[in-house]
């Protein structure tokens, strides 16, 4: 089975700052993992994903995450925060075998940039 | 733009009544995902047709919850004798083969 952990439902940063937001994942085969983002009121939009190949990915706008196999994780970070960074951010993982790339989700975390 | 359409985009309804929600994949997409964003449960998967493939119905919360998929195209999503607990909004994905998802606005369902 897999699963899914986002530490931090709320993350604040103030606008310039690091954005780092955490996800952490078990999964008994290898996984594919991506990070979405869900702006208000719009529906989930891609940001970046891990499928195997570089272990660091760089996504849209300027994110990127890190596949770290011995930590289970794949952390999503910005070097600089924007105000329209301001959005839930949903972390997901699925199987890289079979032929069902269904989802499996964290319960996001909600970013707001700060002035 | 040909993006995933859902409709409608909000349904009220009272509990008891069957509700259907669609689903207009991307043209050409081969897989379908239907997933449920409520509060407190986040995002769970629901059902994935692929092609002509048996859909897995393995995210199904109760056989009140069915779907089809016509032609490999359009597809429906029911509910019936709502509860209150399946108030949320009903997200559809579509993608080729195994690819990439690509996800529409969403049905927000509210069960009175």
């Amino acid at each position: 089975a897999q699963s899914v952990t986002q530490l931090g439902s709320h993350v604040s940063v103030s606008e310039g700052a690091l954005v780092l937001l955490r996800c952490n994942y078990s999964s008994s085969v290898p996984p594919y993992l991506f990070w979405y983002v869900q702006y208000p009121n719009q529906g989930l939009q891609l940001l970046l994903k891990y499928t195997s190949a570089a272990t660091l990915v760089k996504g849209i706008n300027g994110f990127e995450a890190e596949f770290k196999k011995s930590e289970t994780s794949f952390h999503l970070t910005k070097p600089s925060a924007h105000m329209s960074d301001a959005a839930e951010y949903f972390c997901a993982v699925s199987d890289q075998a079979g032929n069902n790339r269904k989802l499996i989700w964290g319960l996001g975390t909600s970013l707001a940039v700060n002035p | 733009g040909a993006g995933v359409s859902q409709s409608p985009s909000n349904k009220v309804t009272e509990k008891g009544k069957d509700v259907e929600l669609r689903c207009d994949p991307i043209s050409g997409h081969t897989a379908l995902y239907w997933y449920r964003q409520s509060l407190g449960q986040g995002l769970e998967f629901l059902i994935y047709f692929q092609g002509n493939s048996a859909p897995d119905k393995s995210g199904l919360p109760s056989d009140r919850f069915s779907a089809e998929r016509t032609g490999g195209s359009v597809s429906t999503l029911t509910i019936q004798r709502t509860q209150q607990e399946d108030s949320a909004v009903y997200l559809c994905a579509s993608s080729f083969l195994l690819s990439e998802q690509f996800f529409g606005p969403g049905t927000r369902l509210t069960v009175l």
